[in-house]
């Protein structure tokens, strides 16, 4: 298997922009994780879902942020308009089955974002 | 609230010398308990995990990690410690509901290596 696919790998963009990262999940996978990194804040989980279904979107920052899941093997993460405080790395990971267990998340390469 | 600690930023050790990242965690039900790896530029690579029973994990690349309840640790630890391991290491808490689990990780801690 490829493992989780992201793309862009990099983006740049002007404040007020839409941005669209992409993800692409280990097939069979049930569950996707959005996250990002940020030197100040770490690793966060924003949202994830299960079976395309969002389940726990707690920790996207506002209304600005959004996500979808289509189908099985395939996710985005909208941020519009874009800031330049949103300036991170996004990291899409999918896991097998957590439910009553802690299946491992494998994680994608990120997609580092610089809003200017 | 659940939350995870690594004291320590950022830690240098010698090559052949022995290693040991701190992490804690707050949690008030029984923890599952993740380390994963990052080096630059990658994603995360779990290095182990801890569900159940024998505390003292053991994981790829020559780590293991050990539980401690009583001390709320789950400390990770390497005998000899070579150059490709210096990548940034976190220190992760599953929580687990009826819709499946999320991580909470701690901020990280970088590992360099010196000759």
């Amino acid at each position: 298997d490829a493992g989780v696919i992201q793309s862009p790998r990099h983006e740049v963009t002007e404040m007020g922009q839409e941005v669209t990262l992409r993800c692409k999940p280990i097939s069979g996978h049930d569950y996707l994780f959005w996250y990002r990194q940020t030197m100040m804040r770490g690793l966060e989980l924003l949202i994830y879902f299960n079976n395309n279904v969002p389940i726990d979107d707690s920790g996207m920052p506002e209304d600005r942020f959004s996500a979808k899941m289509p189908n099985a093997s395939f996710s985005t993460l909208k941020i519009q308009p874009s800031e330049p405080r949103d300036s991170a790395v996004y990291f899409c990971a999918s896991s097998l089955n957590p439910q009553g267990s802690t299946d491992t998340q494998y994680f994608g390469p990120g997609t580092r974002l610089t809003v200017l | 609230a659940q939350s995870v600690t690594q004291p320590d930023i950022h830690i240098t050790v010698s090559e052949g010398a022995s290693l040991e990242l701190r992490c804690n965690y707050s949690y008030g039900a029984t923890p599952y308990l993740f380390w994963y790896v990052q080096s630059p530029g990658q994603g995360l690579q779990l290095l182990l995990k801890y569900f159940s029973g024998d505390t003292l994990v053991q994981g790829i690349k020559g780590f293991e990690a050990e539980f401690k309840r009583s001390q709320s640790s789950f400390n990770l630890r390497k005998p000899s410690v070579h150059w490709s391991d210096a990548a940034e290491y976190f220190c992760a808490v599953g929580l687990l509901n009826q819709a499946g689990t999320a991580l909470i990780f701690g901020k990280g801690t970088t590992l360099s290596v010196s000759s």
